[in-house]
């Protein structure tokens, strides 16, 4: 079946240090993929997503790119904030599946020092 | 602003009582979810709705049921709480395609004593 796999966490890095977290995933056919970013106490909320092969998300200064030959959609952001201390979350859709369902990778906690 | 809306943010239940978990949005999506959170697990689907009255089983749904009688709530049902249902639940909404992804309500971190 579907799976997402993630790099554990936690993630600790310093203000304005760079950050990669790495995305892989299974899946048959050509899924859409997203990161989803849940902040402490709240739920998650969509980040950024890419739904074919090459496509580039971007939002709030992540990226994530859509590479098939690597089954990889790995989040980067350049100089990181203390504001983005959060668990990220890479999903996948099947553009197949008729529900819309996502298949949700385990999370990683990124913590942000200042 | 466009929201879903868990009825409450902590729950604290005893084992053997039936718990509802109620979830509203107000974006006339056609499809609703729930699932559970747990450390190192990520997010695991219960079960999800795809019209009113309809519901289809997820991944995880043994000893949970739902109902949804409107289009614009979801509600998880837990018939007898036990102590290993105590979690993170996250109601969502979306329309039919994952295309514009979901939209999350903040989550109902229940507790079973």
């Amino acid at each position: 079946g579907d799976s997402v796999t993630q790099m554990e966490g936690p993630v600790t890095l310093s203000e304005e240090a760079f950050l990669t977290i790495n995305c892989t995933y299974t899946a048959t056919g050509y899924p859409s993929l997203f990161w989803y970013v849940q902040y402490p106490g709240e739920g998650l909320q969509l980040l950024l997503k890419a739904t074919k092969a090459d496509d580039k998300g971007s939002n709030k200064g992540f990226e994530a790119t859509y590479r098939k030959e690597t089954t990889s959609f790995h989040l980067e952001k350049g100089s990181v904030q203390v504001s983005d201390s959060a668990v990220y979350f890479c999903a996948l859709s099947r553009t197949t599946d008729s529900w819309g369902k996502f298949q949700f990778g385990a999370g990683t906690q990124v913590v942000v020092t200042p | 602003d466009v929201k879903v809306t868990q009825s409450s943010r902590y729950l604290v239940k005893r084992t053997g009582e039936k718990v509802f978990l109620e979830c509203v949005q107000d974006m006339d999506h056609e499809n609703m979810f729930w699932y559970r959170q747990d450390p190192g697990l990520g997010l695991r689907l219960i079960y999800f709705s795809y019209d009113v009255k309809m519901k289809e089983k997820g991944d995880i749904p043994e000893g949970y049921s739902v109902s949804r009688e409107k289009k614009e709530r979801f509600s998880l049902i837990l018939e007898s709480a036990s102590t290993n249902q105590t979690s993170m639940y996250l109601c969502a909404s979306s329309f039919p395609t994952a295309f514009y992804g979901y939209t999350f309500g903040s989550g109902t971190r229940l507790t079973v004593v």
